[in-house]
């Protein structure tokens, strides 16, 4: 079945730093994929996406590029902010079918 | 509009309480989801109805009870709950299956007491 990899334990990092979480994933299709972000105490927010093989999504800074190759979509900052603090989820929907899988999440905290 | 809107936003309810969770989007997004949330987890699948009719239960206890009144509205019904269901309940909606993307809602967070 489909599923999502993401990189484990949370990141730290300080302000002003490059940001890489990595993703890979694994589908039987030619899946969508989605970068979430989740603030706490709040629902998921759609960050990016791609929906075709070395479509490059972006947005506030961040940048992830769909590589069929390698079955990844790594999600880079340049320069991150505190406020980019929050869990980052990967994710793709294979074909249309009305689900959603997930990788587990990385929580991204950043030090001023 | 380019919301999910989810009430109430937080709930707490005893194990005999009978209460409802309620979704509404004006996207014209002809899927809608419920999905369960643990803390430091991801998002679980419970229910999908497509074009109104529920098309996907994940094996969700009956104790939780989906219904789609119309196109724009969902709602999750709940009676006799157990501790262990207390987490965030996110409501999430789509055009296409999911082939550009789920609006979430912020999501109900609900304790069971």
């Amino acid at each position: 079945g489909d599923s999502v990899t993401q990189m484990e334990g949370p990141v730290t990092l300080s302000e002003e730093a490059f940001l890489t979480i990595n993703c890979t994933y694994t589908a039987t299709g030619y899946p969508s994929l989605f970068w979430y972000v989740q603030y706490p105490g709040e629902g998921l927010q759609l960050l990016l996406k791609a929906t075709k093989a070395d479509d490059k999504g972006s947005n506030k800074g961040f940048e992830a590029t769909y590589r069929k190759e390698t079955t990844s979509f790594h999600l880079e900052k340049g320069s991150v902010q505190v406020s980019d603090s929050a869990v980052y989820f990967c994710a793709l929907s294979d074909q249309g079918n009305n689900r959603l899988a997930f990788g587990k999440g990385n929580q991204v905290v950043v030090i001023p | 509009d380019t919301e999910v809107t989810q009430t109430p936003k937080h709930l707490v309810m005893g194990m005999t309480n009978k209460k409802s969770l309620k979704c509404e989007q004006h996207m014209g997004h002809r899927a809608m989801y419920w999905y369960k949330q643990k803390a430091k987890k991801p998002p679980e699948l419970m229910f999908v109805y497509s074009y109104e009719k529920l098309s996907i239960n994940e094996s969700v206890p009956s104790r939780f009870s989906p219904e789609c009144p119309n196109s724009s509205l969902l709602n999750l019904h709940l009676h006799a709950l157990q501790p262990e269901d207390s987490a965030l309940y996110l409501c999430a909606s789509s055009q296409d299956g999911g082939i550009s993307g789920y609006t979430f809602g912020s999501g109900t967070r609900l304790t069971v007491v």
